[in-house]
């Protein structure tokens, strides 16, 4: 089963700042990895997929990048909804697993 | 509009068995997979299993593997999760989430919250 560790487990910053969260894989999971936002009473949503592509309305502020075992999700410029936890996770095919890292929370500072 | 609703709220004793629901609407059901997440109080996102309603070919994280079943009845385009016996750590918020075309979680549900106690 393929381990995904996040890190840092939780980032302090304040509006306007740059955020860097990084995902990294117990081995290649090539491009195939999406990150997650989830607010306090909300289900997750999905922001990046294929590790940097953005979904279906997504602000450009969201940014993803990296392969192999290595990536990143970047968020430019902070804005107060953006305060959450993220989550990275992959689906490979064969046997089917998908699974989640444990998440980094953002907190504002 | 895509959308994943699912069954209430739970409260359960130990032992007993539970089967919780979520429909789907807006997109052909039996076309995308659906897969169900286990989040525990406070901590992060566990994937159970996943279902292809088209075909109920399903597949289980080996950590709920026989702990859990995850069917679906495409008639009414509703897929479930039931325990036959539940314990007191199954206690979490349980979400049901459409795997889109991308391989991605794209459409989740609103998530079921069971708690289980004596």
């Amino acid at each position: 089963e393929i381990v995904l560790t996040q890190s840092p487990a939780t980032l302090s910053l304040s509006p306007g700042e740059r955020a860097t969260l990084s995902c990294r894989a117990s081995q290649s999971v090539s491009s195939y990895l999406a990150w997650y936002q989830q607010k306090p009473g909300q289900a997750p949503r999905l922001l990046i997929y294929d590790a940097s592509n953005r979904a279906t309305g997504i602000p450009a502020r969201f940014s993803g990048s990296g392969s192999g075992t290595d990536f990143t999700l970047t968020i430019s410029s902070l804005e107060p909804e953006d305060f959450a936890v993220y989550y990275c996770q992959q689906r490979s095919n064969w046997p089917l697993s998908i699974t989640f890292g444990q998440g980094t929370r953002l907190e504002i500072k | 509009e895509v959308q994943l609703v699912q069954s209430g709220a739970e409260v359960k004793k130990p032992g007993e068995s539970l089967k919780i629901s979520c429909k789907g609407s807006g997109y052909s059901f039996t076309s995308y997979w659906i897969g169900w997440v286990r989040q525990m109080p406070g901590k992060g996102l566990e994937w159970m299993g996943i279902i292809y309603p088209g075909d109920s070919d399903t597949r289980y994280s080996p950590s709920f593997q026989g702990q859990v079943t995850i069917s679906a009845d495409k008639s009414i385009s509703t897929a479930y999760l039931q325990w036959s016996s539940l314990k007191a750590s199954d206690t979490a918020m349980y979400y049901c989430a459409r795997e889109g075309t991308d391989r991605y979680f794209d459409y989740w549900g609103q998530g079921t919250l069971v708690t289980v106690s004596s």
